[in-house]
């Protein structure tokens, strides 16, 4: 799986977006961009993924560049309770196997989020 | 979506002695497991894959004999620390990916302490 390229942290203040980069130069056209965020002493928890489109849920958007080589995780309104690690992943979602590669974590950026 | 549970949330356990800690996937068969270790202010660490009724497959660096991992059902696995020492002292977290959506996910983690 290619390798991703995170800042170790960021700061955002309370109810401003938090727009978390990553970049992922050798991406494979078949592997899927995945954001993980792991608050203190958790498991880790899903919030997206995208292969080439921009997509949006509940939790965050994500903004892939026409290249895939770089994304960004945005958190429109950030609160006190999104401080975690953000971990960008790429992976395989479905090999030739039929089945996804296993997911391989980074250092990730660490985002406080501040009053 | 998945749920996955962690048994014990936390365990102390002197030097020496072997510790189990359960996984289970409540609401979806897992055929494919993971189990992940993260020290202090570090990232998650795969240590090893297990399908369902087969050996796990270990992540270099990672002795088999000491971690014994176990994935007798769909909706179980247990890793076992066997004569832990206090540098096995971590945070275990388990995957478990569902074989209808492709997808991993993770429970709440262990806190393992050796003293």
């Amino acid at each position: 799986d290619a390798k991703t390229t995170q800042p170790p942290s960021m700061d955002c203040a309370e109810g401003r977006a938090a727009n978390l980069p990553c970049n992922h130069s050798t991406i494979s056209g078949n592997e899927y961009v995945y954001w993980y965020r792991q608050i203190h002493s958790q498991g880790p928890q899903y919030i997206i993924h995208g292969l080439k489109n921009n997509e949006t849920n509940e939790m965050a958007s994500l903004i892939i560049t026409e290249d895939r080589k770089s994304s960004t995780l945005i958190l429109p309104h950030a609160t006190l309770r999104d401080t975690a690690v953000y971990y960008c992943i790429v992976r395989v979602a479905r090999g030739n196997t039929g089945t996804a590669s296993k997911l391989t974590f980074g250092t990730g950026t660490r985002l406080q989020v501040t009053l | 979506g998945a749920v996955v549970s962690q048994h014990p949330s936390r365990v102390i356990c002197k030097s020496g002695t072997s510790v189990k800690i359960e996984c289970r996937s409540l609401d979806f068969q897992a055929t494919t497991m993971f189990w992940y270790r993260q020290f202090p202010k570090q990232s998650l660490m795969l240590m090893a894959t297990s399908n369902e009724g087969s050996k796990a497959t270990y992540e270099q660096g990672v002795e088999k004999d000491k971690f014994l991992i176990n994935h007798a059902s769909l909706t179980l696995s247990t890793l076992t620390v066997t004569s832990a020492h206090p540098e096995d002292s971590s945070f275990y977290i388990c995957s478990a990916r569902s074989g209808s959506d492709n997808e991993q996910y993770f429970g709440p983690g262990t806190r393992l302490t050796v003293t």
